[in-house]
C-alpha cells in the first residue's frame, strides 16, 4: 500500500536558521514525489517535484529537497528560513499508473520566529 | 503552463442554498480531475474523481446526491454544493490531470462558508 508520513506536524525555526521538513513514503511503485505549500486562505502552490531523474530537486523561493531511495525519504531543506516561509507545508506521492491519485501526507505546519 | 483556474477564490452562502465551484484547465485538457476537500488542522481528503464524459467516483463517506460532480468537457469540471449547512464550510480544491499524465495540478481553492 501507498503512504505518506510527515514526521513532524509542527516546526518551528528562527529567520535565517535552516529548515528540514521530513517526509517518508511507501510504494509498490516507482513513485513521483511533490512539496507544495499553502500559505493561509490561500490554493496550494507546487514548490518542487522528482520524477525519477536527479535525485536532488532544486524547486522556488530557495527550497530543494533530496530523493533518497534506500531510505525511503524525501526530506525538504532550506538553508535560511524567511518570515514569509511560514505556511503549512505538504509531502505528496503519486502513485502513477492509469489513475495517477495522489496522496498527501497530514502536513507540517513551519513557524518562523524573528 | 498546467494553469488549473479554480473559481470563485471565495464565497458565502445561506444555509439551503446550492453554490457551483468551476475549475477549468486553461492550457492542457483535464482527461481526469479531481476534487479534496480540506478540514481545519487536516491534510486534503480526496472526494471524488471524474473522467470527462462519465461519472463521477466518490470516495467512501461522500453523499454524491449532495456534492454533484460534472465533467462536461476537457477543461471544465463543476462541484455544486447542494442545499448547503453550516458542516459544509471548507476548503475546497480541484486538480486536473492530462491523459496519461503523471503529474496533477491544483486550482487555487475556494473557501466556502455557509451562513
Amino acid at each position: 500500500a501507498q503512504s505518506v508520513t510527515q514526521l513532524d506536524s509542527h516546526v518551528s525555526v528562527s529567520e535565517g536558521t535552516p529548515v528540514l521538513l521530513r517526509c517518508n513514503y511507501s510504494s509498490s511503485y516507482s513513485p513521483s514525489l511533490f512539496w507544495y505549500v499553502q500559505h493561509p486562505n490561500k490554493g496550494l502552490q507546487l514548490l518542487l517535484k522528482y520524477t525519477s531523474a536527479a535525485t536532488l530537486v532544486k524547486g522556488i523561493n530557495g527550497f530543494e529537497a533530496e530523493f533518497k531511495k534506500s531510505e525511503t525519504s524525501f526530506h525538504l531543506t532550506k538553508p535560511s528560513a524567511h518570515m514569509s516561509d511560514a505556511a503549512e507545508y505538504f509531502c505528496v506521492v503519486s502513485i502513477g499508473g492509469s489513475q495517477g491519485n495522489l496522496i498527501f501526507g497530514k502536513g507540517t505546519k513551519l513557524s518562523v520566529k524573528p | 503552463g498546467a494553469v488549473v483556474s479554480q473559481h470563485p477564490s471565495w464565497v458565502i452562502c445561506k444555509s439551503g442554498t446550492s453554490v457551483k465551484i468551476e475549475c477549468r484547465s486553461l492550457d492542457f485538457q483535464a482527461t481526469t480531475m479531481f476534487w479534496y476537500r480540506q478540514f481545519p488542522k487536516q491534510s486534503l481528503m480526496l472526494m471524488a474523481t471524474s473522467n470527462e464524459g462519465s461519472k463521477a467516483t466518490y470516495e467512501q463517506g461522500v453523499e454524491k446526491d449532495k456534492f454533484l460532480i460534472n465533467h462536461a468537457s476537457l477543461t471544465l469540471s463543476t462541484l455544486t454544493v447542494t442545499s448547503a449547512h453550516p458542516e459544509d464550510s471548507s476548503f475546497y480544491i480541484c486538480s486536473a490531470r492530462e491523459h496519461r499524465g503523471r503529474l496533477a495540478f491544483f486550482g487555487q481553492g475556494t473557501r466556502l462558508t455557509v451562513v
